[in-house]
């Protein structure tokens, strides 16, 4: 079946490193998003691409930034993390830019 | 893109209907309704949309007033697995529009 993978699923790092987070999905979906999940804020907007060498930013997109090589990925980066980043990381994707989201089942993100 | 306002939780007995109530007054006239839901710790998932007439889907039934400025979802037979927060969401565009707030914990009761 197709599906959209997040990995890692968890991941323990320090302030200052560079960090990736990858998002794959086998729909053949032009669309991705990236959100991060905080309690008490609902899930924010980090980044999405609508097709290949597309990236778009979203509402909380300083800190991060994507890439869109190809239609199944789009990985999240952290070029030198931050404490204040500590989230849980969904990505999504969809068929049409209207249509319905599939997420992934998350990234839990600690930076210490 | 509109507000949308939802109480924070609502309880529901299992087997019943649970109906989730979503206020979009300021709701502009190219704007769909969404729904979706995320159960503990997991990714949200999409439930059904509309623009002005009722759905129906396989998971959930979605009645929107006649001038759009409130909708309700309808769980036809809720069971423990419906417990999740549920998002209303009102947008018009591509899906960078789609606004998740806090949404509503629903809670189905044995």
């Amino acid at each position: 079946d197709a599906e959209i993978t997040q990995s890692p699923r968890h991941k323990i790092t320090e302030t200052g490193r560079q960090v990736t987070l990858a998002c794959h999905q086998t729909w053949n979906h032009n669309n991705m998003f990236w959100y991060r999940q905080d309690l008490g804020h609902g899930l924010r907007l980090i980044h999405y691409s609508y097709g290949v060498q597309d990236t778009n930013k979203g509402e909380v997109s300083d800190g991060y930034s994507v890439s869109r090589s190809n239609t199944e990925d789009l990985p999240l980066t952290l070029e030198s993390a931050a404490s204040s980043q500590t989230s849980v990381y969904f990505c999504a994707s969809s068929r049409t830019r209207t249509g319905e989201l599939f997420f992934g089942e998350g990234s839990r993100l600690t930076v210490l | 893109d509109a507000k949308t306002t939802q109480p924070p939780s609502m309880d529901c007995a299992e087997g019943r209907a649970a109906n989730l109530p979503c206020n979009h007054s300021t709701i502009s006239g190219n704007e769909y309704v969404y729904w979706y839901r995320q159960i503990h710790s997991q990714g949200p998932q999409y439930i059904i949309h509309g623009l002005k007439n009722n759905e129906t889907n396989e998971m959930a039934s979605l009645i929107i007033t006649e001038d759009r400025k409130s909708s309700t979802l309808i769980l036809p037979h809720a069971t423990l697995r419906d417990t999740a927060v549920y998002y209303c969401i009102a947008a018009q565009g591509g899906s960078e529009k789609l606004v998740f707030g806090k949404g509503m914990k629903l809670t189905v009761n044995p």
